[in-house]
């Protein structure tokens, strides 16, 4: 049972405008959420992140929405440039504890110049 | 950011052979790291949660005496492939969590292996 779903597997968006990746979760425990960009053959990168008691946080062109209710978290990149295309992933956690993050499948941008 | 370094970044082996790839936390602390694997165009799959100075804790389906993780030190964990043979081939990546952090994982920037 997946835990964390990406339901996109790929999102193409032209330079200059909003890149909107989507993220779904199951286990209401969950309440730390990262997201992680990686580009082929590299390590994923951190991104973001937020915690439950917030329901956005900002860093430069990049934001993370989360809604509680509706299990959902949103990253926002705007405006998006070429060098955004990689493979994004979001993460969920509990908060305590060395458990580790669960991932979803990703989601393949591509930003056209 | 913590900064995680993988050794080596790319090996090529003989079936049957084994491949020790290296996991380090360059400028933190980190008592626990994990292993993923990941296959072409698929998600991190998490083999193992690596413990310092305890045992790794395995996810269903992976073979501990396969993939064998040490953690002796707060800043090193390494992964053997034991016998391996060309369905190992992957990429390979760890991740450690500072000490102090969040619950923010910092990953190396993975290992190639290719079995032939």
């Amino acid at each position: 049972d997946q835990q964390v779903k990406q339901n996109s597997p790929s999102l193409s968006v032209q330079e200059g405008r909003i890149s909107i990746l989507n993220c779904d979760y199951t286990n209401s425990m969950f309440d730390y959420f990262l997201w992680y960009k990686k580009y082929p053959a590299e390590g994923p990168t951190f991104l973001i992140s937020i915690s439950s008691i917030k329901d956005k946080n900002e860093d430069g062109r990049f934001t993370v929405f989360l809604n509680k209710s509706a299990k959902h978290l949103s990253l926002h990149i705007v405006p998006s440039q070429p060098g955004d295309s990689a493979v994004y992933f979001c993460a969920a956690s509990p908060n305590s504890g060395n458990t580790p993050l669960v991932f979803g499948k990703g989601t393949r941008l591509s930003v056209i110049a | 950011g913590a900064v995680v370094s993988q050794h080596p970044s790319r090996v090529i082996c003989k079936s049957g052979t084994s491949v020790k790839i290296e996991c380090r936390s360059l400028d933190f602390q980190a008592t626990t790291m994990f292993w993923y694997r990941q296959f072409p165009k698929q998600s991190l799959m998490l083999m193992a949660t690596s413990n310092e100075g305890s045992k790794a804790t395995y996810e269903q389906g992976v073979e501990k005496d396969k993939f064998l993780i040490n953690h002796a030190s707060l800043t090193l964990s390494t992964l053997t492939v034991t016998s391996a043979h060309p369905e190992d081939s992957s990429f390979y990546i760890c991740s450690a969590r500072e000490t102090t952090s969040h619950n923010e994982q910092f990953f190396g920037p993975g290992t190639r292996l290719t079995v032939l």
